[in-house]
């Protein structure tokens, strides 16, 4: 069973950094990109970030880029996003997802249950 | 960057009704690289359908995908009470994808 763990969400102040960091199992990770998508309180999706299978291409938002990095540790199964320079519009439940296909398509075909983060004084 | 534009906001029906829902595109989606997530409360997206018509693993045949190009369409053909909820349509296939703003299917 495909499982993602999202963890490292906390409450943080304006101009502060955090990491989140997600767990996966149930699946051949090194196989696949990985994705972070964003859920503001009551509002949408928003796509964040994508890594490749083996971390040498990874793409950002526009809201994003320049402060967030994605990387992954495919030795430990795990993926992970740095937030630096945090604003009040970060706020959001930072949702970890699988590409479906071996590519990049941006298909996500597996989600996490979302770790939030609070950016507030 | 394309824009999908999701409508209508929200959709009231009944159990037993039909549903459509309609997704449309800033510009052509190439090769129908587009899908349907539902949201339920306080849990992750779920892949309904990609490639605007394929249904994903598990998805009950009451669903459907249509469209091409710049109009999509989601269609339910009897409403479940599991199946009130938020719909988001998506278009992938390139470095960066991005989700329309959703539709709330809310029971009549």
């Amino acid at each position: 069973e495909v499982q993602l763990v999202e963890s490292g969400g906390v409450v943080v102040q304006p101009g502060g950094s955090l990491r989140l960091s997600c767990a996966a199992s149930g699946f051949t990770f090194d196989d696949y990109a990985m994705h972070w998508v964003r859920q503001a309180p009551g509002k949408g999706l928003e796509w964040v970030s994508l890594i490749s299978w083996d971390g040498g291409s990874t793409y950002y938002a526009d809201s994003v880029k320049g402060r967030f990095t994605i990387s992954r540790d495919n030795s430990k199964n795990s993926l992970y996003l740095q937030m630096n320079s945090l604003r009040a519009e970060d706020t959001a439940l930072y949702y970890c997802a699988k590409d479906m296909w071996e590519g990049e398509s941006g298909l996500l075909d597996y989600w996490g249950q979302g770790t939030l983060v609070t950016v507030s004084s | 960057e394309i824009v999908l534009t999701q409508s209508p906001g929200t959709l009231s029906l009944s159990p037993g009704e039909r549903a459509t829902l309609s997704c449309r595109a800033s510009q052509s989606v190439s090769s129908s690289y587009l899908a349907w997530y539902q949201q339920k409360p306080g849990q992750a997206p779920r892949l309904l359908i990609y490639g605007a018509s394929s249904r994903a693993t598990g998805i009950p045949d009451r669903f459907s995908g249509s469209g091409s190009g710049t109009d999509f369409t989601l269609t339910i053909s009897r409403l479940e009470p599991e199946d009130f909820a938020v719909y988001y349509c998506q278009q992938y296939g390139s470095s960066r994808c991005s989700f329309g703003q959703g539709t709330k299917l809310e029971i009549k």
